[in-house]
């Protein structure tokens, strides 16, 4: 079945830091990708997409590539906040299912 | 415009008490969903919506009724709760269902059963 693995958090980084948070995911078909961010105390925002092999999403300086070799789409940023403080989920859509399959989720600190 | 509201915003309520949580959405999207989340974990799906009709109910205990009662509202008909039942209940919209769309979410109604 389908489903998303996530790195395992909390990640605390410094402000400027780079952050890689790993995602790699197993799906049946071809599926699109997302990562959302959850602010405290808030919903979900989509944060970037891909829909298909080699596209790369981005947003906010985030960018995470579709990487279907590797079956992965790892989220990446330069530079880090302290405003990047969240919890981010890399999560697939497949053709033909309703639900999103969501990863656990990492936590990302960022300290000044 | 990719919004999705929610209200209310903070709810509390007994478990005999009889409440509802309400979805809007202007983007023309025809499936609305509800999710719920406990802390530290992700959404889990409880019911989809696909053109006003009920398409996916995730074994969700009676207490919980959705109801959709145009293209752009969806409801989340709350009754005889338990306090397992406290979590943040999202809403969430796409193009069409199951389709690899875009799920857009709102900000959630945080719900405390006493």
């Amino acid at each position: 079945g389908d489903s998303v693995t996530q790195m395992e958090g909390p990640v605390t980084l410094s402000e400027e830091a780079f952050l890689t948070i790993n995602c790699t995911y197993t799906a049946t078909g071809y599926p699109s990708l997302f990562w959302y961010v959850q602010y405290p105390g808030e919903g979900l925002q989509l944060l970037l997409k891909a829909t298909k092999a080699d596209d790369k999403g981005s947003n906010k300086g985030f960018e995470a590539t579709y990487r279907k070799e590797t079956t992965s789409f790892h989220l990446e940023k330069g530079s880090v906040q302290v405003s990047d403080s969240a919890v981010y989920f890399c999560a697939l859509s497949e053709a033909g299912a309703n639900n999103l399959f969501f990863g656990t989720g990492t936590r990302l600190t960022v300290i000044p | 415009d990719t919004e999705v509201t929610q209200t209310p915003k903070h709810l509390v309520m007994g478990m005999t008490n009889k409440k509802s949580l309400k979805c809007e959405q202007h983007m023309g999207h025809r499936a609305m969903y509800w999710y719920k989340q406990k802390a530290k974990k992700p959404p889990e799906l409880m019911f989809v919506y696909s053109y006003e009709k009920l398409s996916i109910n995730e074994s969700v205990p009676s207490r919980f009724s959705p109801e959709c009662p145009n293209s752009s509202l969806l409801n989340l008909h709350l009754h005889a709760l338990q306090p397992e039942d406290s979590a943040l209940y999202l809403c969430a919209s796409s193009q069409i269902e199951a389709n690899r769309d875009t799920q857009y979410f709102g900000p959630g109604t945080r719900l405390t059963v006493l």
